[in-house]
């Protein structure tokens, strides 16, 4: 069983599109995240959900709407996409508590904005 | 807010050499290093990690060193074989209030072990 997945894997679209990345856990944490990855590589956190409720959100430009509908799930939906989006996004989950800091990443999405 | 260096962003051993990653952050708050490992076209996996009340940990092959006075904190991977080629990510945070779970990552280094 895969402990956090995210769907889809791969996504190609179109600037100005609108486009959703799903994704579960099934380990019973409280907190999840979503992270973008860069074409350089360089991590950067988006946003982060604690049982349900909005933690953070890092300066992110507002065509980007997190959902969490119950604390094992957190989506993204991206509105009019920009060449600049393309990355690969992943969500992550993390337990409460003393583990609060320690994720467990998903495969991530690749988007790609032509 | 935290800001995390990583260096070097590339590093080049021979199968069986130590490889050695160095970290700086900027927030004397952070209380939690953890370092990532990350295959091309895989997901980041923790490797390792060390809470500020330690200043040293070790996990067979790789140990993760911590100097709280200087800010910074290192990965040492002895004995490299091929399968250690990766990119290494060191991340800082600390736990509480608005930051709660939150890793800031340095820039990575991507670390190729010759065979």
């Amino acid at each position: 069983d895969t402990a956090v997945s995210q769907t889809p894997k791969y996504l190609v679209t179109q600037m100005g599109n609108d486009k959703s990345i799903k994704c579960e856990q099934n380990l019973g944490h409280d907190t999840m995240y979503w992270y973008k990855q860069d074409s350089k590589k360089f991590l950067k956190i988006m946003f982060s959900y604690n049982n349900k409720e909005l933690i953070i959100n890092e300066t992110v430009p507002n065509r980007f709407s997190p959902k969490s509908p119950d604390k094992a799930h957190l989506n993204l939906h991206i509105n009019s996409l920009e060449l600049g989006d393309s990355a690969v996004y992943f969500c992550a989950s993390s337990r409460g508590g003393s583990g609060a800091n320690v994720l467990t990443f998903g495969a991530g999405s690749r988007l790609t904005v032509l | 807010g935290e800001n995390v260096e990583q260096h070097p962003s590339t590093l080049s051993v021979q199968e069986g050499d130590s490889a050695v990653i160095k970290c700086t952050y900027s927030d004397s708050a952070s209380n939690y290093f953890p370092w990532y490992k990350q295959e091309l076209g895989k997901r980041p996996q923790l490797i390792i990690d060390i809470r500020s009340n330690v200043g040293e940990k070790k996990d067979q092959r790789i140990a993760v060193t911590l100097n709280k006075t200087a800010k910074h904190f290192s990965l040492h991977i002895t004995e490299t074989q091929p399968e250690d080629s990766a990119v290494y990510f060191c991340a800082a945070s600390r736990r509480g209030g608005t930051s709660y779970g939150k890793l800031t990552f340095g820039q990575g280094t991507i670390l190729t072990v010759h065979p």
